[in-house]
């Protein structure tokens, strides 16, 4: 069984500035690691996961992730947010084998103030 | 243009009633899933299904129950077992059963109890 811990439930800043969302996660097995965006009164859509390979994975709108696996973290950053980033933002752990459900954390409220 | 759908967008529910919530997809995945969203509390898995005809139970699934006797459709009913149905409720698709892939989501449906 795996878990995941998103440590900040809200995270306020001012548009421009720097952001990190920070996610750990626990499991006996290898996992492949997640982060979804859920804009309001929307489903949740991919912004980038890992798999193998290089441990930093980038998404097309400038986050980028990076995975630590001595310290089982996923952590999620941008280095200038928009208005627009303005959602929730989910992190999720799948084993890399046997059950394939993944696990989903609580959630960040990342809220860009003008 | 692939993707799930899901309606109705807001269901009202009284008291002693069972409602369905519909859930369908047009991009061929296997896999697809039922989601129950509460404020502060992430994603809890109602049910999940692998191939037609074949369910599994996920970590919330009393009050609930699906069909899957389509590869595209994956309903889920809510019972008037289920004493606090009031949620937002997303469907989800992948591709298959690894770990590797990624969740599709529909735009979800909210549950009001009247």
């Amino acid at each position: 069984a795996q878990s995941v811990t998103q440590l900040d439930s809200q995270v306020p800043v001012f548009e421009e500035a720097p952001v990190e969302l920070r996610c750990n996660y626990s499991s006996s097995v290898s996992v492949y690691l997640f982060w979804y965006v859920q804009y309001p009164n929307q489903g949740l859509q991919l912004l980038l996961k890992y798999l193998s390979g290089s441990t930093l994975v980038e998404s097309i709108n400038g986050f980028e992730a990076e995975f630590n696996k001595s310290q089982t973290s996923f952590h999620l950053r941008k280095p200038s947010v928009h208005i627009s980033d303005t959602a929730e933002y989910f992190c999720a752990v799948s084993p890399s084998g046997g059950s394939y459900i993944p696990t989903f954390g609580r959630g960040t409220s990342l809220i860009v103030h003008p | 243009d692939g993707g799930i759908t899901q309606s109705p967008k807001y269901l009202f529910r009284k008291e002693g009633q069972n409602v369905t919530l519909s859930c369908e997809q047009n991009l061929n995945h296997d896999a697809m899933y039922w989601y129950r969203q509460d404020p502060g509390q992430g994603l809890r898995l109602i049910y999940y299904s692998q191939i037609v005809n074949d369910f599994q139970k996920g970590d919330i699934a009393e009050g609930y129950s699906v069909s899957r006797e389509k590869k595209e459709s994956f309903p889920l009913t809510v019972t008037s077992a289920q004493k606090n149905p009031t949620a937002f409720y997303l469907c989800a698709s992948s591709i298959g059963t690894s770990g590797r892939g990624t969740q599709y989501f529909g735009p979800g449906t909210r549950l009001l109890v009247l």
